[in-house]
């Protein structure tokens, strides 16, 4: 079957300090991957997007970074945190062509405060 | 640029009884998807409904149904017989699946539904 890994579920970084987000996906290749934010619990910006290796898109200039090292594996990364990254951040994979009628799949989520 | 408009920030029901979401979107693609998803307090993102925009006939999930007017670009969520866990956001979501699209979801800003005993 297949899954989707988010991690660290729950996170607390000082202003200024980096930051690494992970997910992974298992039961599928070659998945279109995505990176979202919720703040204050209202609605979800696309950060990044990704279709293959390597593959970056980004959708908001901003102090994030994303990188797909490997097939299944999509990275949200910030050399400096600022308040303002504070918020929900969601993973989310979906297969072209086959799989685009059942929408996504979502991670279950990083809670990040910034303090 | 798709735009999803969700005019409802929050709505109230009582349990039992039905209530309608709205949602009305933006586009100039022929080929899309929409979306209805759920986020519970855990903040799971769970899909509710989808609807296939070169389908007439509205989409239909046990208690929960659409009324889909592609015309009007509205797209608004019908739940029957609500229940103490349908308390949740709901977000409304445009997805078109045009060449070159890369599948983006884009979502209104929800609309948090309470259901009350």
């Amino acid at each position: 079957s297949q899954t989707i890994h988010q991690w660290p579920a729950t996170l607390v970084q000082p202003v200024g300090s980096p930051l690494s987000l992970e997910c992974t996906v298992e039961g599928t290749s070659n998945p279109n991957l995505y990176w979202y934010r919720q703040a204050a619990g209202r609605g979800l910006q696309l950060l990044f997007y990704s279709v293959g290796i390597g593959q970056i898109s980004s959708e908001v200039p901003q102090n994030l970074s994303a990188s797909r090292p490997q097939d299944r594996q999509f990275i949200l990364s910030s050399k400096k945190l600022l308040l303002s990254d504070s918020g929900f951040y969601l993973c989310a994979w979906i297969l072209r062509d086959r799989g685009t009628r059942s929408g996504y799949t979502f991670g279950s989520g990083t809670r990040l405060t910034v303090v | 640029a798709q735009t999803v408009t969700q005019s409802q920030p929050e709505m109230s029901v009582q349990e039992a009884e039905t209530v309608t979401l709205s949602c009305t979107y933006d586009t100039s693609e022929n080929n899309y998807y929409l979306f209805w998803y759920k986020q519970p307090p855990s903040r799971q993102m769970i899909l509710v409904i989808r609807q296939e925009a070169y389908k007439q006939q509205n989409a239909t999930e046990n208690r929960f149904s659409v009324n889909f007017q592609k015309a009007a670009k509205s797209f608004s969520l019908k739940i029957s017989d609500s229940q103490l866990g349908d308390t949740a956001m709901y977000f409304c979501a445009f997805m078109s699946y045009s060449g070159g699209s890369n599948y983006k979801l884009t979502f209104g800003k929800g609309t948090l539904l309470t259901v009350n005993p």
